[in-house]
């Protein structure tokens, strides 16, 4: 079985500019989770999609972030524009259900913002 | 009061010794889950062991194991014959009630040397 597929798996931009993360999920897995990981830190939940609906984006910074999971399957976050501070690792998982279910991560997008 | 406590930022263990990496949570729904994962250089985060409130016995992977002390509200991570290969960070990973999303801890770096 496939596991959880991110691209890209490094970016480098400056300040300001934008940048897109993509995420495939798992086949058949209806729950999609968005992380961010700071350096030194646990990841942070961005949001959580349930197929294609927002379930919880409560700690997404709705000024500059924007994800979109579109026909229920794989999702795109989006920063426009980036700051310094969201060089992170941005992390996709997804579950099969929800509150059950355990989540697979995939490896991972490495954003350096200069 | 932060969720989910990992007081060891660092752990060192030979090959083939036993480690116990350490975490302690803060809930007061009776119903939650718990969970560990693995972090390698690679940066996707790895699944290992999951426990349940309500679970009557400590919950075991192979060589993973859970010491779930429900009074004491820890978690404890063991790890028995460690390999090199197990050299990573690791992560504690709390989910509460009905709700899938996790709180993770600061997580431990593991370093098992030869």
């Amino acid at each position: 079985e496939a596991g959880v597929a991110q691209s890209p798996r490094y970016k480098i931009i400056e300040k300001r500019q934008s940048v897109a993360f993509w995420c495939n999920p798992i086949s058949g897995h209806a729950t999609l989770y968005w992380y961010q990981q700071i350096l030194g830190q646990g990841p942070k939940l961005l949001i959580q999609f349930q197929n294609n609906g927002v379930v919880d984006d409560s700690q997404l910074p709705k000024d500059r972030f924007s994800a979109e999971r579109l026909k229920g399957v794989d999702s795109t976050l989006k920063i426009q524009p980036a700051k310094l501070e969201d060089s992170a690792v941005y992390l996709c998982a997804s579950s099969l259900v929800g509150d059950t279910d355990t989540q697979y991560f995939g490896p991972g997008t490495r954003l350096t913002v200069l | 009061a932060q969720k989910i406590t990992q007081t060891q930022p660092g752990m060192f263990v030979q090959e083939k010794e036993a480690v116990t990496l350490d975490c302690t949570y803060d809930t007061s729904d009776p119903s939650y889950g718990l969970f560990w994962y693995k972090q390698p250089s690679s940066g996707e985060m790895i699944f290992l062991i999951y426990q349940g409130s309500y679970d009557q016995q400590n919950a075991t992977e192979g060589r993973y194991s859970l010491n779930f002390q429900k009074a004491r509200k820890s978690a404890n991570l063991v790890i028995s014959a460690s390999q090199l290969g197990d050299s990573a960070m690791y992560f504690c990973a709390m989910r509460e009630g009905g709700y899938s999303t996790l709180t993770f801890g600061k997580g431990t770096m593991l370093l098992v040397s030869p």
